[in-house]
């Protein structure tokens, strides 16, 4: 079946280092993936989306790039804040049922 | 602003006693919404799939009877926790799906439960 894997955390970095988080999918068809983060007692934003091959999805420096080739879908930030400590969920959509596919998420702390 | 608002944010409720959470689509109508079940440090689990005007799909080993599902209009979907123990404890979620922006799915803020 369909389903998603990331790198385990918890990752913990330094203010302004280089993050990757990777993502990799299986998936039968042809999946729009996600990028979704949870802040402390939050619900889910979405934080960029990509819905066919070799599409870039970016926001708030944060980018992820839609890898057929190699199912994948890294998260990548060239420069982490303390304000970007939360958990990041990669995630597939199908169209046909609805539903959401999450990875089992990816805790980031960064240090002052 | 928030296009899903999940009521409450916290609750805290004896053990045996039933609580209520609800999930409302503010400026759209949900025929579907799904809600998640998320432990301490790992992932969201999908427990049930919330029809309107028909009955709720349950994920494999979700017992009904435990999480009641109701989804009596297009806006509005509930979930009863029935005769809580300490081990429903947890933070709930509830989503709505919606095709009109870049996310397929709307996200409430979730609801922390806490079964003493």
């Amino acid at each position: 079946g369909d389903s998603v894997t990331q790198m385990e955390g918890p990752v913990t970095l330094s203010e302004e280092a280089f993050l990757t988080i990777n993502c990799t999918y299986t998936a039968t068809g042809y999946p729009s993936l996600f990028w979704y983060v949870q802040y402390p007692g939050e619900g889910l934003q979405l934080l960029l989306k990509a819905t066919k091959a070799d599409d870039k999805g970016s926001n708030k420096g944060f980018e992820a790039t839609y890898r057929k080739e190699t199912t994948s879908f890294h998260l990548e930030k060239g420069s982490v804040q303390v304000s970007d400590s939360a958990v990041y969920f990669c995630a597939l959509f199908m169209n046909r049922d609805d539903k959401i596919i999450f990875g089992k998420g990816t805790r980031l702390h960064i240090l002052p | 602003g928030a296009v899903v608002s999940q009521h409450p944010s916290r609750v805290i409720c004896k053990s045996g006693t039933s609580v209520k959470i609800e999930c409302r689509s503010l400026d759209f109508q949900a025929t579907t919404m799904f809600w998640y079940r998320q432990f301490p440090k790992q992932s969201l689990m999908l427990m049930a799939t919330s029809n309107e005007g028909s009955k709720a799909t349950y994920e494999q080993g979700v017992e009904k009877d435990k999480f009641l599902i109701n989804h009596a209009s297009l806006t509005l979907s509930t979930l009863t926790v029935t005769s809580a123990h300490p081990e429903d404890s947890s933070f709930y979620i509830c989503s709505a799906p919606d095709r009109r922006g870049n996310s397929p799915l709307h996200f409430g803020n979730g609801t922390r439960l806490t079964v003493t």
